[in-house]
């Protein structure tokens, strides 16, 4: 199974954009990037995917490497509520179970 | 629609008892996830089921741990002569199964064996 690797934590200011990175260099041609996000003592929380182009919703944006080795979640203007531990997944399109590493642990600094 | 629900949300019980856990899936979401996460750790996969069949079974999945899903609705998941290595956060997840959807997790049952 194609791996994702994150730093272990980053900190960021309140209402200053948030870029985290994540890297998958063996990524296949079938897998959607996925990001994920675990507040305090919630179940985690959909963010947002994509497969090859860049993408916007209103939690944040993904943008995508042209060779997909790598991508990076966008949150635009960090707020104390994004204060949370991010997870880059892979996964297949036809679906199979989401495995979670460490993830980025991600501090808003008011 | 309120999401994924899962019953109780805590349980604290003695080592070497039984316990059972449920979930409700978002309504019409044909695949149903259970994962266990530990203090400072990422959740770790236990068992999916598509519709009422168990697809995969993790390895952390002992003869101790079942799952079903009748009729593909609701599902439970027993632990069986519970030990102090099973207390965790159990989150249930639930998504289409198609097209790389998103998952839905519930809040999840913190279980503490004492």
């Amino acid at each position: 199974d194609a791996k994702t690797t994150q730093p272990n934590s980053m900190e960021s200011n309140e209402e200053e954009p948030v870029h985290l990175p994540c890297n998958h260099s063996t990524i296949s041609g079938t897998d959607y990037i996925h990001w994920y996000r675990q507040l305090p003592s919630q179940g985690p929380e959909y963010v947002i995917h994509g497969l090859t182009s860049n993408v916007n919703n209103r939690m944040a944006s993904l943008a995508i490497a042209e060779d997909r080795k790598s991508s990076t979640l966008i949150l635009h203007r960090a707020t104390l509520r994004d204060a949370a531990v991010y997870y880059c997944i892979l996964l297949k399109n036809y679906g199979q179970n989401f495995v979670f590493g460490p993830g980025t642990r991600l501090s808003v600094l008011p | 629609d309120t999401g994924v629900s899962q019953d109780p949300r805590h349980k604290i019980t003695k080592r070497g008892q039984n316990v059972t856990f449920r979930c409700d899936p978002i309504s019409e979401h044909n695949r149903l996830y259970w994962y266990r996460q530990t203090l400072g750790q990422g959740p770790e996969f236990l068992t999916y089921f598509q519709n009422e069949a168990q697809l995969e079974k993790s390895r952390l999945l002992s003869d101790r741990f079942s799952a079903e899903r009748p009729k593909g609705s609701f599902s439970t998941l027993e632990i069986q002569r519970t030990e102090q290595g099973d207390s965790a956060m159990y989150l249930c997840a639930s998504s289409t199964g198609t097209g790389g959807p998103e998952a839905f997790f519930g809040q999840g049952t913190r279980l503490t064996v004492v």
